[in-house]
C-alpha cells in the first residue's frame, strides 16, 4: 500500500519559473526523502528531513515538513531544462520489527525551455 | 566508486523461462534493497538485506520469486518460472544505514513475452 501520495501528478512550467510538488501521508514518521527519477534512470536522492525538522535547504531545493498535516512540500526555484524529471516522496514505515521506506506515486514534472 | 551497478541493463525472456537480475551494492553499505517499478503500482520494495541476511520479504510477490546475497559484494533476484506479469524495471538500491538517502543502480528493464 502507498504510504505517500505525490500532487500533482503531473506539472508543466517554463524555464525560470518555480515548481512546487507536494506529498501527503498517512501514518506517523521519523523521516522523509524526496528523490529524482529521470526518464529510463535509477532514483537519485535530493534531500532528507527529520521529523523534527521544519524546513531544509540544498541549491535550488527548498523542503518543508508538516507533521501536524502530514504533508510536506518539495520546491525547486529557477527550475532548468535539466530539472525535467519524476520526482518521488518516500516515508519511512514500521511494520512487523522492520524498517523501510515506502515510496509515493510520483510528480513528473516538465520544464519547457 | 562505479555506484550500484546492476546486470543486465534489458531482459527479454520467453514465458517460463528462469530469470536471474544481478546487483552490486557500494562498498560499506550495509543494506540493500530490490525494488519494482511499474506503471500501475509504482515503486514496490521487494526485499532488502542487512549485512547480507534478509530482513523484510514481504514485499515478495509470490513464490516464484527468490533473493540471495551469498556476500557483501552481490545479490541476484531470481523469478522461475517467468510470466508476462512480470514485466517492470528492477531497481536494485544500497544504503550505509536504514535511516539516510539509498543509492539505487540503473536498474534492469524485463519484458516476459
Amino acid at each position: 500500500s502507498q504510504q505517500g501520495e505525490e500532487d500533482p501528478q503531473a506539472l508543466s512550467i517554463q524555464e525560470g519559473e518555480n515548481a512546487t510538488m507536494n506529498c501527503s501521508y498517512k501514518t506517523s514518521i521519523n523521516n522523509l526523502q524526496w528523490y529524482r527519477q529521470n526518464s529510463g534512470r535509477g532514483l537519485v536522492h535530493l534531500i532528507l528531513i527529520r521529523s523534527n525538522e521544519r524546513e531544509k535547504h540544498s541549491g535550488r531545493l527548498r523542503v518543508t515538513l508538516d507533521t501536524s498535516k502530514k504533508s510536506s512540500s518539495l520546491l525547486i526555484t529557477a527550475s532548468r531544462a535539466a530539472d525535467t524529471a519524476s520526482y518521488f516522496c518516500a516515508t519511512d514505515a514500521t511494520t512487523s520489527g522492520t524498517y523501510k521506506y515506502i515510496f509515493g506515486t510520483g510528480t513528473r514534472l516538465k520544464v519547457l525551455a | 566508486d562505479a555506484g550500484v551497478i546492476q546486470s543486465p541493463r534489458h531482459e527479454v525472456t520467453e514465458m517460463g523461462q528462469e530469470v536471474t537480475l544481478r546487483c552490486k551494492p557500494i562498498s560499506g553499505h550495509d543494506y540493500l534493497f530490490w525494488y519494482r517499478q511499474t506503471m500501475m503500482r509504482g515503486l514496490e520494495l521487494l526485499i532488502y538485506f542487512n549485512n547480507n541476511v534478509p530482513i523484510d520479504d514481504s514485499g515478495m510477490p509470490e513464490d516464484r520469486f527468490s533473493a540471495k546475497m551469498p556476500n557483501a559484494s552481490f545479490s541476484t533476484l531470481k523469478i522461475q518460472p517467468s510470466e508476462p506479469r512480470d514485466s517492470a524495471v528492477y531497481f536494485c538500491a544500497s544504503s550505509f544505514d536504514r535511516y539516510g538517502g539509498y543509492t539505487f543502480g540503473s536498474g534492469t528493464r524485463l519484458t516476459v513475452v
